[in-house]
């Protein structure tokens, strides 16, 4: 039973517009959510995070808006750049130790 | 970047055989996890530790074992390796404190392939 669910597996954007990375998620415990990006052969590195008292937080490029009525999250990357083209995955905790994580959405982004 | 270190990076072994792989921290980050990451699954929790010689099982923790010993290392052994764990293996950390979630940061992995 997947509790974290990215639906879109890839995701094609233009350099300079927007890239919208979405995820969902089925338990209402949960209280804190995060973004990661991979790279290839490497390990993921943490991007952005939200609390579940919050709705929206910002970080330069990278905004994160959550939506606990819908349990929807998303990722906003604007402008997106080429270096932005990576394996994004989000993650959710339930005020415990653990990340549950998405399956990843591939962000590929183009001239 | 948060000082973790997997080793060895690579290795192939044959089924049946066990293997032991390492992660390293400097960090002295109290929390230590180890994942495995498969296509169109993520990276799902194989086993994690809280402290030394404090652990405890993820989601997908049949076949593994792992030690800490000290606050510095986390090992995950494969007891007798199988097709099936043929994976990458992501080590993480983090600094949690009481009250306040910290994210976890994740050394470089460990692609291991079993034939």
């Amino acid at each position: 039973d997947q509790q974290v669910k990215q639906n879109s597996p890839s995701l094609s954007v233009q350099e300079g517009r927007i890239s919208i990375l979405n995820c969902d998620y089925t338990n209402s415990m949960f209280d804190y959510f995060l973004w990661y990006k991979k790279y290839p052969a490497e390990g993921p590195t943490f991007l952005i995070s939200i609390s579940s008292i919050k709705d929206k937080n910002e970080d330069g490029r990278f905004t994160v808006f959550l939506n606990k009525s819908a349990k929807h999250l998303s990722l906003h990357i604007v402008p997106s750049q080429p270096g932005d083209s990576a394996v994004y995955f989000c993650a959710a905790s339930a005020n415990t130790d653990k990340l549950i994580f998405g399956t990843g959405t591939r962000l590929q982004v183009f001239p | 970047d948060a000082g973790i270190t997997q080793s060895p990076r690579h290795k192939v072994t044959e089924t049946g055989t066990p293997v032991t792989l390492r992660c390293h921290q400097t960090e002295n980050h109290r929390y230590m996890y180890w994942y495995r990451q498969d296509p169109g699954h993520g990276l799902r929790l194989i086993h994690y530790s809280y402290g030394v010689k404090d652990t405890d099982k993820g989601e997908v923790s049949d076949g593994y074992s792992v030690s800490r010993s000290k606050t510095e290392d986390f090992l995950l052994t494969l007891e007798s390796a199988t097709s099936s764990q043929t994976s990458v293996y992501f080590c993480a950390i983090s600094g949690r404190t009481s009250g306040k979630y910290n994210e976890q940061f994740f050394g470089p992995g460990t692609r291991l392939t079993v034939l």
